[in-house]
């Protein structure tokens, strides 16, 4: 079975540029998890959807970053503009939902770099 | 503010020896306990998940759960090389299902 796949792997921009990342999610997993992981750091969650609804965004800077899930299948991420300190590893995960004892699974991560 | 608390380390082992990893919470309400590995460069890798108080093991993992200390930990017996990574705690808390990550502690296991 595929796991968490997630594109591109690695994504170097200049500042005020705008980015996107992809994920898709493992087969029948209807959670879909977004985090930003900083060097050294846990991952901050940035956005959750159970399918397509975004039912945790609190942390997502809605200023310049958006999220969107149709289907309730694959979701984009997107910056707009970036800045400098956007860089960071972005991480997509899911599970098969989300209720407390459901074990969440990483895809391979979106090394972003802003210059 | 929920948290989740873990020592950064480098915590040093040598090979074949116990490591023993531990993370404390902050939300007394909290259900579910996952350890996840990390290695550098790499996505975290789920290794354990716990749900009730005492011990589950898994091969040369053991987490252990203590509710009314609110902590979580996981040793692993008969430590490789290969098991020098980040190990981070990911606690499941509170109606919103929110998953609060500690920031990890880094374990070194040394020939």
């Amino acid at each position: 079975e595929a796991g968490v796949v997630q594109s591109p792997r690695y994504k170097i921009i200049e500042k005020k540029q705008p980015v996107a990342f992809w994920c898709n999610p493992i087969s029948g997993h209807n959670t879909l998890y977004w985090y930003r992981q900083n060097l050294g750091q846990g991952p901050e969650l940035l956005i959750r959807y159970e399918n397509e609804e975004a039912v945790d965004d609190s942390q997502l800077p809605k200023d310049r970053f958006s999220a969107e899930r149709l289907k309730g299948v694959d979701s984009t991420l997107k910056i707009q503009p970036a800045e400098l300190g956007d860089s960071a590893v972005y991480l997509c995960a899911s599970s098969l939902s989300g209720l407390m004892n459901t074990e969440a699974f990483f895809g391979q991560g979106t090394r972003l770099t802003v210059v | 503010q929920k948290e989740v608390e873990q020592n950064s380390g480098p915590l040093s082992v040598p090979e074949g020896a116990i490591a023993s990893l531990n993370c404390t919470y902050s939300d007394r309400g909290s259900q579910s306990f996952f350890w996840y590995r990390q290695y550098s460069g790499k996505s975290p890798e789920l290794i354990m998940s716990i749900y009730s108080n005492g011990d589950k093991e898994d091969g040369r993992f053991t987490a252990q759960l203590n509710k009314a200390s609110q902590y979580v930990s996981l040793l692993i017996r008969d430590s490789q090389p290969s098991d020098s990574a980040t190990y981070l705690c990911a606690v499941n808390m509170d109606s919103n299902y929110q998953l609060i990550w500690g920031a990890g502690t880094k374990l070194i296991i040394k020939p």
